[in-house]
């Protein structure tokens, strides 16, 4: 099965550090998505990429950046961290076409910035 | 734009009761996908049972069915002789076909199956 790993389960930064959010695919996924999950709010996408060095901005870039230098991996970048990015972080990937509608997820970043 | 909804932030079920979980959307194309994903405590989300609008029939997985109702926009989740490790936050989800990338997720409905 595909196995979505992000690199770290539970991140503490200060407020303006720069944050780096990682997250590789093991299935060769052309896709790739950057959620934002908050209590009462859902999932809301951050940013998408749909090959090596594409991305689109989804429904809340604002404050963050994404790389996709590799197929397999898909980096968040969290320029200078704020308070109100305390938040868990959920990495996506899927396949391309009809039938590769299933998104693959990660177990999540919980990051707190203080 | 389309929009989901969760109207239940909380349930309980008894262990090998009978639950189901709400969902409603909006949109105006007419074919789209719509998908339950569970979350438990380990936060990993997983794909519980993903329904296609054109079908007519409604998608079951095991323990786990779906109502889909075309007409009033509603995708309800009902799962079936209910299990201590049901215990999740459940996510609906809609995905058009009108080539966007953008999956529209609702609230989250957290489910707690008791002892």
């Amino acid at each position: 099965d595909v196995k979505v790993t992000q690199s770290s389960r539970y991140l503490v930064k200060r407020t303006g550090e720069k944050v780096f959010l990682e997250c590789v695919q093991d299935m060769d996924h052309e896709n790739m998505f950057w959620y934002r999950q908050d209590p009462g709010l859902g999932l809301r996408l951050i940013y998408f990429s749909y090959d090596v060095k594409m991305k689109e901005k989804g429904d809340i870039p604002e404050g963050y950046s994404v790389s996709r230098e590799k197929k397999e991996r898909f980096s968040l970048i969290l320029e200078s961290a704020s308070t109100n990015q305390t938040s868990m972080y959920l990495c996506a990937s899927r396949g391309t076409g009809r039938g590769n509608e299933k998104l693959f997820f990660g177990s999540g970043t919980q990051l707190s910035v203080l | 734009a389309q929009t989901v909804t969760q109207s239940q932030p909380e349930m309980s079920v008894q262990e090998a009761e009978t639950v189901t979980l709400s969902c409603t959307y909006d949109t105006s194309e007419n074919n789209y996908y719509l998908f339950w994903y569970k979350q438990p405590p380990s936060r990993q989300m997983i794909l519980v049972i993903r329904q296609e609008a054109y079908k007519q029939q409604n998608a079951t997985e095991n323990r786990f069915s779906v109502n889909f109702q075309k007409a009033a926009k509603s995708f309800s989740l009902k799962i079936s002789d209910s299990q201590l490790g049901d215990t999740a936050m459940y996510f609906c989800a809609f995905k058009g076909t009108s080539g966007t990338y953008k999956y529209i997720f609702g609230t989250g409905t957290r489910l707690k199956v008791l002892a």
